[in-house]
């Protein structure tokens, strides 16, 4: 299996503009989890899927984001406008809650950064 | 709310032995234990579901105390591979939380 596939791994952009983050996870994993990282704010769950529907959004800062899985196999996560404050690593992890466990399983990173 | 890490930095030299905390205020019902090199995704180490687990993962191995609601993380004869930042994390309901992460630094 390729493992969870994001792109871009690196964006630059300037404030103002929309970005588009992508998220394929791992084929029969029925949970996807979109996360920032910060060195001020550590690992942030923004949001997460469970059969393609949204459970848990409480973690998106405001309404600059938003996030859709219109299939098993794609995800988005979206910015617009975005904010230098927005400068971030953001994950996309996918797990199978079958069973007991649940491992998360991330994918490379997409490195942000708003000028 | 997140779990709390201690320590939130630890520096050893190749050899010796470390352990970290991870402690909530809340029941934990299981514990994931993560790694996380620099410039590099979280990955999985270990799930401990029971209180009073032990697992282990070549010299890396953990406990679980279902009552103290704590778990710690063992590090034995540490490895410059051993370096990174190590994440505990627990369900809340359906939800998943991260602790605030122990940056753990080996040194020749």
């Amino acid at each position: 299996d390729a493992g969870v596939i994001q792109s871009p791994r690196h964006e630059v952009t300037e404030m103002g503009q929309e970005v588009t983050l992508r998220c394929k996870p791992i084929s029969g994993h029925d949970y996807l989890f979109w996360y920032r990282q910060t060195m001020m704010r550590g690992l942030e769950l923004l949001i997460y899927f469970n059969n393609n529907v949204p459970i848990d959004d409480s973690g998106m800062p405001e309404d600059r984001f938003s996030a859709k899985m219109p299939n098993a196999s794609f995800s988005t996560l979206k910015i617009q406008p975005s904010e230098p404050r927005d400068s971030a690593v953001y994950f996309c992890a996918s797990s199978y809650r079958g069973g007991s466990s649940d491992t998360q399983y991330f994918g490379p990173g997409t490195r942000l950064t708003v000028l | 709310q997140q779990p709390v890490q201690s320590p939130q930095a630890v520096i050893l030299r190749e050899g010796e032995d470390a352990v970290i905390n991870c402690s909530s205020s809340k029941a934990l019902y299981s514990v994931h234990w993560y790694r996380q090199k620099h410039g590099e995704a979280p990955v999985f180490l270990m799930i401990l579901l029971k209180g009073g687990e032990q697992k282990g993962h070549e010299k890396i191995s953990a406990s679980f105390n279902e009552k103290k609601q704590q778990s710690s993380l063992y590090l034995t004869a540490s490895q410059l591979s051993y370096s990174g930042t190590y994440f505990c994390g627990t369900r809340r309901g359906q939800n998943f939380v991260f602790g605030p992460g122990t940056r753990l630094s080996v040194l020749p």
